[in-house]
């Protein structure tokens, strides 16, 4: 099984601030098939970025994905107090399927 | 617009069968896509469970494959999940969702909790 591991767990940024969250995989990953989401309290998951750096449809573009293999990375480049979620990649193989990295949790410094 | 909405039971007792529904408007079942289902205990991150394409094919988790069933129904433009002999692992926010297989799931309902308990 790939297991996808996100780092930092936690990161505390101020509004206009750069962000950087990674997302690892036990394996190398197909990049056509990563991707990652938003998450706010009480809501359901928002798709950002699929295929690993292409932005879905209404994703604002100082959101950007990039990487391939077992490295990911999605940057905000400038943090608007909207963007203050939790943050989760998710990648698909044929054993066991889609999983999920734990999440990334971006709070207001 | 693609708009996705469970329904079911909030409250499932332990060792019984948990069963949503989710009602897809604004666009076809059987138009394609895979359609899916995802949960996120409380507080906890997300697990896929399965996914089902139009025509019957489905695709299941293995960690919980021994005891899920989904189904869809195009006459109502619905799918459904099953889970067998729940228990309060199994206490979580179900989403269902698109999305192409393989691929990434957009979009997602609302999400229902259902919490397994006597």
């Amino acid at each position: 099984e790939i297991v996808l591991t996100q780092s930092p767990g936690t990161l505390s940024l101020s509004p206009g601030e750069r962000a950087t969250l990674s997302c690892r995989a036990s394996q190398s990953v197909s990049s056509t098939y990563l991707a990652w989401y938003q998450q706010k309290p009480g809501q359901a998951p928002r798709l950002l970025i699929y295929g690993a750096s292409s932005r879905a449809t209404g994703t604002p573009d100082r959101f950007s994905g990039s990487g391939s293999g077992t490295d990911f990375t999605l940057t905000i480049s400038r943090l608007e107090p909207e963007d203050f979620a939790v943050y989760y990649c998710q990648q698909y193989s044929r054993s066991p399927g889609y999983t999920f990295g734990q999440g990334t949790k971006l709070g207001i410094k | 617009q693609v708009q996705l909405q469970e329904s079911g039971p909030g409250l499932v007792k332990p060792s019984e069968t948990l069963s949503l529904t989710c009602t897809v408007s604004g666009y076809s079942v059987s138009s394609g896509y895979y359609w899916g289902w995802i949960r996120q205990p409380p507080g906890k991150g997300l697990e896929w469970i399965g996914s089902m394409y139009y025509s019957g094919i489905t695709h299941y988790n293995p960690s919980l494959k021994s005891r899920v069933t989904m189904t869809v129904d195009t006459s109502k433009n619905q799918f459904s999940l099953k889970l067998s002999s729940v228990t309060a692992a199994d206490t979580a926010v179900y989403y269902c969702a698109r999305g192409p297989l393989p691929g990434w799931f957009d979009p997602w309902g609302q999400g229902t909790l259902v919490t397994v308990s006597s």
